[in-house]
């Protein structure tokens, strides 16, 4: 497809359960970005990934997240021992360069 | 201090009027400012972006950026009921992580 890709668009799941959210950006675009939006709430970043390059995890809000970019291309965000608090939409971005991004879709999880 | 703050609204405006929406961001240094649209249950778009002092206009869109004040605006002309969304301003500084406000919302009344 010509956007960025996100799976699931929803998920539901037990507290203290496993997550992982997939994205798959943009042909060609270098640059991922995931940010997550609780309802009603702005844009809160959570991790970068730029080509070859040591991911940015600065956002990450707790060692129960994790990230991984394969190739270059696909990436998978990891959410540990779900707490309710962790329900939001999780958006993932591409970027051709620094600047301007692409998002996704989102997917909606729900921990109940 | 919040790093990009925007008044959260909601804003009301009558079909055919100006809606003008303000941003306030903290780092001086940033270069680049990004104004996206995100309607009710979707991802955030990309609208308009500036990267110079003064106005920037795309259609019925304008973006005025004023660095020394740290101010950047976006102006809807002629607004239509398809305009009732949330706005972002987003604030790129040196690095690249774009810092998003918490957007404002905009009510067009037909």
């Amino acid at each position: 497809g010509a956007g960025v890709s996100q799976s699931p668009s929803n998920k539901v799941t037990e507290k203290g359960k496993d997550v992982e959210l997939r994205c798959d950006p943009i042909s060609g675009h270098t640059a991922l970005y995931w940010y997550r939006q609780s309802l009603g709430q702005g844009l809160e970043f959570l991790i970068y990934f730029q080509g070859n390059s040591a991911p940015d995890k600065s956002g990450l809000p707790s060692d129960r997240f994790s990230a991984e970019r394969t190739g270059g291309s696909v990436s998978t965000l990891t959410i540990q021992r779900t707490q309710q608090e962790d329900s939001a939409v999780y958006l993932c971005a591409s970027s051709p360069r620094k600047n301007t991004i692409y998002f996704g879709e989102g997917s909606w999880l729900t921990v109940v | 201090q919040k790093e990009v703050e925007q008044n959260s609204g909601p804003l009301s405006v009558p079909e055919g009027a100006i809606a003008s929406l303000n941003c306030t961001y903290s780092d001086r240094g940033s270069q680049s400012f990004f104004w996206y649209r995100q309607y009710s249950g979707k991802s955030p778009e990309l609208i308009m972006s500036i990267y110079s002092n003064g106005d920037k206009e795309d259609g019925r869109f304008t973006a005025q950026l004023n660095k020394a004040s740290q101010y950047v605006s976006l102006l809807i002309r002629d607004s239509q009921p398809s305009d009732s969304a949330t706005y972002l301003c987003a604030v790129n500084g040196n690095d690249y992580k774009l810092s998003f406000g918490a957007g404002t919302t905009v009510t067009v009344r037909a």
